[in-house]
């Protein structure tokens, strides 16, 4: 069973819509994140949630929001999309202590036309 | 606030030779230090990590990394590489502190291209 999944894995959408990507883990983990790889493979945190803590990464865009229902799941919603939102996500959870590695879903890759 | 340097962008190395990837990180606090390699259009995988301990650390496919408190740097190591290693090799760190709120930093990764 996939430890950390996401849906879908390919999104294409044109400027303006509003778009969700889905996350769940099954890990039991804590903390779930969100990442963002642009087209240089530069990978960013943009969100960080932890018992219903948020934490936002200041250069996100509000844009841009993570809701999660239960421990198990972080979804991102994204209003108003844009031509610069084109990304891959990764969300990723982890044990609350970090003494660990993160785990990884396989990403989703945005396309916004 | 934590920042990783990964050296080098591409990375061209002949197959069975060895290879290095740099990574230097800045932290003023204690730090986990990670190894992710990210296969083309996959997600990011751990390959290797130091907590704490000894501070040579071994992955199961040949791939070693030693942490360098001094120097700051997880260099990245493997004696003989195979065509199946082609990648994208993340270095990242954490804080050592318990919570994870901050997450990983990443390097900007490099990119291993090995060659028949």
């Amino acid at each position: 069973d996939t430890a950390v999944s996401q849906t879908p894995k390919y999104l294409v959408t044109q400027m303006g819509n509003d778009k969700s990507i889905k996350c769940e883990q099954n890990l039991g983990h804590d903390t779930m994140y969100w990442y963002k790889q642009d087209s240089k493979k530069f990978l960013k945190i943009m969100f960080s949630y932890n018992n219903k803590e948020l934490i936002i990464n200041e250069t996100v865009p509000n844009r841009f929001s993570p809701k999660s229902p239960d421990k198990a799941h972080l979804n991102l919603h994204i209003n108003s999309l844009e031509l610069g939102d084109s990304a891959v996500y990764f969300c990723a959870s982890s044990p609350a202590s970090l003494d660990t590695e993160a785990f990884f879903g396989q990403g989703t890759r945005l396309t916004v036309v | 606030a934590q920042s990783v340097t990964q050296l080098d962008s591409q990375v061209p190395v002949f197959e069975e030779a060895p290879v290095e990837l740099r990574c230097n990180y800045s932290s003023s606090v204690s730090v986990y230090l990670f190894w992710y390699v990210q296969y083309p259009n996959q997600g990011l995988q751990l390959l290797l990590k130091y907590l704490s301990g000894s501070t040579l650390v071994e992955s199961i496919n040949g791939f070693e990394a030693e942490f360098n408190k001094s120097q700051t740097s997880f260099h990245l190591r493997k004696p003989s590489v195979h065509i199946s290693d082609t990648a994208e090799y993340f270095c990242a760190v954490t804080q050592g502190a318990g919570g994870g709120a901050d997450g990983l930093t990443f390097g900007k990764g490099t990119h291993l291209i090995i060659q028949p």
